[in-house]
């Protein structure tokens, strides 16, 4: 079956960018979508990135798409302690939506 | 506030127990859906329910029993579980037509199998 793969966890310094990396095998993939989970809560959609788009900037968040690659990453510009939190990768061709296992972001004061 | 609401939001149970949990949207979607959340596991998709039919069973086992009486609510019945069942369970529900295929999700409920 068709994967999603992201690292488990990444620790930074309150101030630094972060970066999460995704990867994905569907190479008919259309939406890709960050999706953030804080403790205790359900997911709540971040941002996203149409298939024919290589970048998306909002705010202190961009999205590099690499589809020859099939790499998605996620950068947050100076990450806040409010920051922290469990960050999804998850692809779509229209049908179904496949998640990762999700990368835990930390952040050190 | 997503607007999907799930009860119980922690659940312990013996693995002889039934139990029940709930689902509840007031955004007008049409789609919902269960996912199971295990630690360093991918969220793992277990139904899916369009205008209150199933349409899709991720050959989840027949302990877990879904249930859509209308469009605006999903039932996870559950009986007969095992201690590898405890997981964070996860609603989400989608709004008609193809879009960006945004997925809101409820907070989850936490479930203890002994």
């Amino acid at each position: 079956g068709e994967d999603v793969e992201q690292s488990l966890f990444l620790s930074v310094r309150e101030g630094d960018s972060s970066v999460i990396n995704c990867t994905y095998t569907d190479s008919s993939s259309t939406y890709l979508y960050w999706y953030k989970q804080e403790p205790g809560a359900g997911l709540q959609l971040l941002t996203y990135i149409f298939s024919n788009m290589d970048m998306k900037q909002d705010q202190r968040l961009t999205v590099l798409l690499n589809k020859k690659d099939k790499h998605l990453s996620l950068r947050i510009a100076d990450t806040q302690t409010g920051d922290s939190a469990i960050y999804f990768c998850a692809e779509s061709n229209g049908n179904d939506m496949r998640f990762g296992a999700g990368t835990r972001l930390t952040v050190k004061p | 506030e997503t607007g999907v609401t799930q009860t119980p939001r922690h659940l312990v149970m013996g693995m002889t127990n039934k139990k029940s949990l709930k689902c509840e949207q007031h955004l007008g979607h049409n789609a919902m859906y269960w996912y199971k959340q295990s630690a360093k596991k991918p969220l793992e998709l277990m139904f899916v329910y369009n205008f209150k039919e199933q349409t899709e069973n991720n050959s989840v086992p027949s302990r877990f029993s879904p249930e859509c009486p209308n469009s605006s609510h999903l039932f996870l019945h559950l009986h007969t579980l095992q201690p590898e069942d405890s997981a964070l369970y996860l609603c989400a529900s989608s709004p008609p037509g193809r879009g960006a295929g945004e997925l809101f999700f409820g907070e989850g409920s936490r479930l203890t199998v002994l």
